[in-house]
């Protein structure tokens, strides 16, 4: 069974701090690793996905993440965060047989100006 | 690209009540899928159509919940005798196919259950 867990729900920083959220997944077989943002009020919107090659992605509006085979972990990084950053993060994972994706808790990031 | 569309954005019903809750996804998209999130439990699976066959409904409840997808423009997700417990909202997403799936959604659905 495939599982993916976000340890923080709560991370506050400085507008222009650099962030990480943390995601880790547990699943034996080859998957799909994305990432998803959330503002109050609406849908979840894409931000970048892993399947294979450069363990580092490059997504939307200057956000990146890494995948760690080792770690079992795809944490999400922004070298620079804005204020308009602030929302809900979400992990998802789904296997690459082609199923629907879990997701994780989500991280509430709080950008202070 | 109207993205995907869900239809009412919000929806009060009694207990007991039915409530029909619509999702039209992007043209062309082959796959819908059903969430309902809730603070408590976040964000769960309920069913997903593939060209508009069932293909997975593990995370829908057995009783009282039952999805549709009768052409390629819309889906519906039934909930009969609603219950307070079934207050969430309810988010619906299309990709182009299964695989590689990135997923749009729509803005949800918030049923309110009184």
């Amino acid at each position: 069974t495939q599982t993916v867990s976000q340890s923080d729900a709560h991370v506050t920083v400085f507008e222009g701090d650099s962030v990480e959220l943390r995601c880790n997944y547990s699943y034996g077989g080859s998957i799909y690793l994305s990432w998803y943002i959330q503002h109050h009020g609406h849908g979840l919107q894409f931000l970048l996905k892993y399947y294979s090659g450069n363990p580092v992605v490059q997504g939307v509006n200057g956000f990146e993440a890494e995948f760690s085979k080792s770690d079992s972990s795809f944490h999400l990084r922004k070298a620079s965060v804005h204020w308009s950053d602030s929302a809900v993060y979400f992990c998802a994972v789904s296997a690459n047989s082609g199923t629907y994706q879990r997701f994780g808790t989500g991280t509430k990031l709080q950008v202070v100006p | 690209n109207a993205g995907v569309i869900q239809t009412p954005r919000h929806k009060v019903t009694g207990k007991g009540q039915e409530a029909t809750l619509w999702c039209e996804p992007i043209s062309g998209h082959s796959a819908v899928f059903w969430y309902r999130q809730t603070i408590v439990q976040g964000l769960e699976f309920l069913t997903y159509f593939r060209n508009q066959a069932p293909i997975d409904d593990s995370g829908m409840p057995k009783e009282r919940f039952s999805a549709q997808m009768p052409n390629q423009s819309h889906s519906t997700l039934k909930i009969q005798s609603t219950q307070p417990q079934d207050s969430a909202v309810y988010l619906c997403a299309s990709s182009l196919d299964l695989g590689q799936n990135t997923l749009y959604f729509g803005a949800g659905t918030r049923l309110s259950v009184l």
